[in-house]
């Protein structure tokens, strides 16, 4: 079974602070890891993922990820917040690994993302 | 690039009566599409998985008989909410895998469709 847990529903940063969403997953088997952002109103952007290879996963907008299996996490991290960062941020997993088929996420709650002035 | 779109973005519709949804997988093909919906201020939550030429698998809870998907060709998937009601008001978004694509294996969101039932 797979689930996403996101700690914190609301983070803010001051502009040009660190952007720090936690995420950790549980899978039964290797997950693909997704982070996707959504503004208001809006559908869903896909900033970064993990599928395979490298365990840090560079994305859009400056964001990054570090896919870390010993302690089942996937932060998404920016080193400076601009403000038009502020969103909605959801964690996503779905069941990856050799001869898997992309189907369903399983979603975390999500993080609102505030960045303060 | 790949893209799915969704159409319409916004419909407003009357108690009783029916709007469909359409989920269009543009540059490329999907077998396998999927139908969430998200309550303001929370997760998406799965609806159903639409299959191309088969019936749609409902996730439990989902009436299948209210929320109608149909999967006619590799490209489109629509969601036809039936004998609406202000409580099927919502926001929702469609999403397709695309496998061995150009930024590897990715799945795809829609911009969303808003239902509004008065």
């Amino acid at each position: 079974a797979q689930s996403v847990t996101q700690l914190g529903s609301h983070v803010s940063v001051s502009e040009g602070a660190l952007v720090l969403l936690r995420c950790n997953y549980s899978s039964s088997v290797p997950p693909y890891l997704f982070w996707y952002v959504q503004y208001p109103n809006q559908g869903l952007q896909l900033l970064l993922k993990y599928t395979t290879g490298a365990t840090l996963v560079k994305g859009i907008n400056g964001f990054e990820a570090e896919f870390k299996k010993s302690e089942t996490s996937f932060h998404l991290t920016k080193p400076s917040a601009h403000m038009s960062d502020a969103a909605e941020y959801f964690c996503a997993v779905t069941p990856g690994g050799r001869g898997s088929t992309l189907g369903r996420l399983y979603f975390g709650r999500g993080t609102q993302l505030t960045v303060w002035p | 690039g790949a893209v799915v779109s969704q159409h319409p973005s916004r419909v407003i519709c009357k108690s009783g009566t029916s709007v469909k949804i359409e989920c269009r997988s543009l540059d490329f093909q999907a077998t396998t599409m999927f139908w969430y919906r998200q309550f303001p201020k929370q997760s998406l939550m799965l609806m159903a998985t639409s299959n191309e030429g088969s019936k749609a698998t409902y996730e439990q809870g989902v009436e299948k008989d209210k929320f109608l998907i149909n999967h006619a060709s590799l490209t489109l998937s629509t969601l036809t909410v039936t004998s609406a009601h202000p409580e099927d008001s919502s926001f929702y978004i469609c999403s397709a895998p695309l496998q061995g694509g150009p930024s590897g294996n990715t799945i795809y969101f829609g911009e969303g469709s808003w239902l509004t039932v008065v």
